[in-house]
């Protein structure tokens, strides 16, 4: 069964640093493209970040690019995040897939709180 | 950065059909924006239910279907029953990037 599970979240100072990771089971991460998305509270779905099935390729939503860097392993994918902000705080999704390879499952979350 | 925009909410009873659409600000929605449809109850992780504009998947109720349809995505749900209730969202690609949709707050009632 394809299964995955942020962890990570947690309380970090604005300007502070926090690195979630998304272990895959069930499917070789590697060989597939993959997806980080946000959810502040009570607000909609925002796209942050994805990179390439060989992990050489990423890209990044115009608000996070130059503090988020994403990579990935063969045990999952991972969001490093820098110069936190209040406006980064939200349930952090892992989502298998991107270009070249069909969305389709997501993780539970991880919660990300952000204090000014 | 593009707009994407959806019905903010929809009333539907049950049994019966309801369409929600997904537009750009781009100008019109085709198969290069590689339309998604996710729904997502309250307290829980978003569901893929749709790729593509209309490809399904395993775990996609047939009550379920998409279509481009006047330069808009589509997400039509036939014979409503009460666990639809949730919210909807789309996503349309633009580029390297994707963008997700505001999402529609469907009301089985």
């Amino acid at each position: 069964e394809v299964q995955l599970l942020e962890s990570g979240g947690g309380l970090v100072q604005s300007g502070g640093s926090l690195r979630l990771s998304c272990a895959a089971s069930g499917f070789p991460v590697i060989t597939y493209p993959m997806t980080w998305v946000r959810q502040a509270p009570g607000k909609g779905l925002e796209w942050v970040s994805a990179i390439n099935d060989a992990g050489s390729d990423t890209y990044y939503s115009g608000s996070v690019r130059g503090r988020f860097t994403i990579s990935k392993d063969t045990s999952g994918v991972y969001l490093h995040m820098d110069k936190m902000r209040v406006d980064d705080a939200a349930i952090y999704y892992c989502l298998k897939g991107g270009w070249g390879s069909r969305f389709d499952i997501w993780g539970r979350g991880t919660l990300v709180a952000v204090s000014s | 950065q593009a707009v994407v925009t959806q019905e903010p909410s929809l009333t539907v009873s049950p049994g019966g059909t309801v369409t929600l659409t997904c537009g750009s600000s781009t100008g019109a929605v085709t198969a290069g924006h590689f339309p998604y449809w996710f729904q997502q109850k309250p307290g829980q992780a978003p569901r893929t239910l749709l790729h593509d504009a209309s490809g399904t998947f395993s775990w996609t109720p047939a009550r379920f279907s998409g279509s481009l349809l006047g330069g808009k995505a589509a997400l039509t749900l036939s014979g409503a029953q009460p666990d639809d209730e949730a919210e909807y969202y789309c996503l349309l690609a633009y580029g390297a990037n994707w963008v997700f949709g505001g999402g529609t707050r469907l009301t089985v009632l």
